[in-house]
């Protein structure tokens, strides 16, 4: 069966610091994967997708980066962060299904506070 | 540009009461539609999707959605609500084509026993 992990669980870094966030999904191959940011209030924001290795969209401009180094491993960075960067960040993955989006299947989550 | 509107933030309910939760999308194209899930401690898991065909889709633990086209709405029903449905829950909208998922801001369901 398919799994999906994310660390670390949580995180507390000064403003300004670099991030690395980290997601793998194990158990499937060629997934699309999906970087997600929930903030308070706002539902869950679309942040990056990638359908393939070193192909990566953003949705959103803002510090944050997105690199895809291996086909389940996807890495969610920034040299920078910001105080407005808290929040809790998802990872996800799905089965590319044709053109759309088939069920996408979440990962537990990186509670990311910054002072 | 897509976006999802879930009008109820916080909704309390004692057990055994119907539940029916609002989401309205504003795309004018086909689009395929979500009910996610979040209970308290556990990642997000789908609660139902519909895709095509019958318009009224039952998902786990009892949930129904309803889409009605000309009303761009997809509301999420249950008939008598447990105190284990306490949750938040998400309505996403997949705009045919695009490869990703909109999201509301979510309704968090606080069910008393």
């Amino acid at each position: 069966s398919q799994t999906i992990h994310q660390w670390p669980a949580t995180l507390v870094q000064p403003v300004g610091s670099p991030l690395s966030l980290e997601c793998t999904v194990e158990g499937t191959s060629n997934p699309n994967l999906y970087w997600y940011r929930q903030a308070a209030g706002r539902g869950l924001q679309l942040l990056f997708y990638s359908i393939g290795i070193d192909q990566i969209s953003s949705e959103v401009p803002q510090n944050l980066s997105a690199s895809r180094p291996q086909d389940r491993q996807f890495i969610l960075s920034s040299k920078k962060l910001l105080l407005s960067d808290s929040g809790f960040y998802l990872c996800a993955w799905s089965v590319p299904s044709g053109a759309y989006t088939d069920t996408q299947y979440f990962g537990p989550g990186t509670r990311l506070t910054v002072l | 540009a897509q976006s999802v509107s879930q009008h109820n933030h916080h909704v309390i309910l004692s057990e055994a009461a119907s539940l029916e939760l609002g989401c309205n999308y504003s795309y004018g194209g086909t689009v395929n539609l979500f009910w996610y899930v979040q209970y308290p401690g556990q990642h997000l898991q789908l609660l139902l999707k519909y895709f095509s065909g019958d318009p009224l889709v039952k998902g786990i633990k009892g949930f129904e959605a309803e889409f009605i086209k000309s009303k761009f709405s997809f509301n999420l029903r249950k008939p008598s609500v447990q105190w284990s449905d306490t949750a938040e829950y998400f309505c996403a909208v997949n705009p045919t084509g695009f490869q990703k998922l909109v999201f509301g801001t979510g309704t968090r369901l606080l069910v008393s026993p």
